[in-house]
């Protein structure tokens, strides 16, 4: 079993869809999660960490669910510019603190 | 505000050659990460460099090496190139040794084995 796993996608939805994508990781010490935006070719940019509680950002939730071990990126009212590849990124405890990427899942959002 | 600054943007080289990436952190960060990422895949953590020294290593032979300069820059130097070191790399810089923070990557360097 991979350490985070991605859906590749293609997620393929209508502007003003919600779509929500899940990650799943091995690893019950981890410790920090977060969530990255790659355009093609592009380099990945920060869209936001994910925390305990959950959290939002505008038209962004991320949740965290430490028993399933896996985190959530929630997107309502997607725009055509959501287009993108939504990479999540863990951070492996047990004193290594190595950051883990999957490998992407990718949305294109048609008008 | 200079973000994450990468040369050079493309490079081809053959097998068996020897390689040097360069990256400069983001204005105000000390800690700078380099990564790997084939085409279709997640980045892969090669290793992260503060006060000049490797801190972290991910799971990649000794054929990758660095260095981090007073100034906070990096290079990353692969030796004997394989194929299979085809890839766009990536620099990415924080502010401190956690792992924790956020990362800031830099456009990456499109390295091609010939």
């Amino acid at each position: 079993r991979k350490e985070v796993e991605q859906d590749p996608g293609p997620f393929n939805v209508p502007e003003g869809a919600t779509v929500a994508f899940n990650c799943t990781y091995s690893n019950s010490a981890s410790q920090s999660f977060f969530w990255y935006r790659q355009d093609c070719r592009k380099e990945p940019k920060l869209l936001m960490s994910v925390y305990s509680s959950g959290n939002e950002d505008g038209r962004f939730t991320a949740q965290l669910n430490r028993a399933s071990q896996y985190i959530s990126l929630l997107i309502r009212d997607s725009k055509l510019s959501d287009s993108a590849t939504y990479l999540c990124v863990v951070i492996m405890g047990g004193g290594s603190y190595i950051p883990t990427f999957g490998r992407g899942t990718s949305l294109i959002v048609h008008p | 505000d200079a973000g994450v600054t990468q040369s050079p943007t493309h490079l081809i080289k053959t097998r068996g050659q020897q390689v040097t990436l360069r990256c400069s952190p983001k204005s105000g960060h000390d800690t700078v990460s380099w990564y790997q990422q084939a085409l279709g895949q997640g980045p892969q953590f090669i290793f992260q460099y503060y006060e000049e020294e490797e801190r972290q290593r991910g799971n990649f032979p000794d054929r990758f090496s660095g260095h981090q300069f007073p100034n906070y820059s990096s290079e990353l130097n692969v030796n004997a190139l394989l194929l299979g070191d085809s890839a766009l790399y990536l620099c990415a810089s924080s502010s401190g040794t956690g792992l924790n923070q956020p990362q800031h990557f830099g456009d990456g360097t499109r390295l091609s084995i010939l």
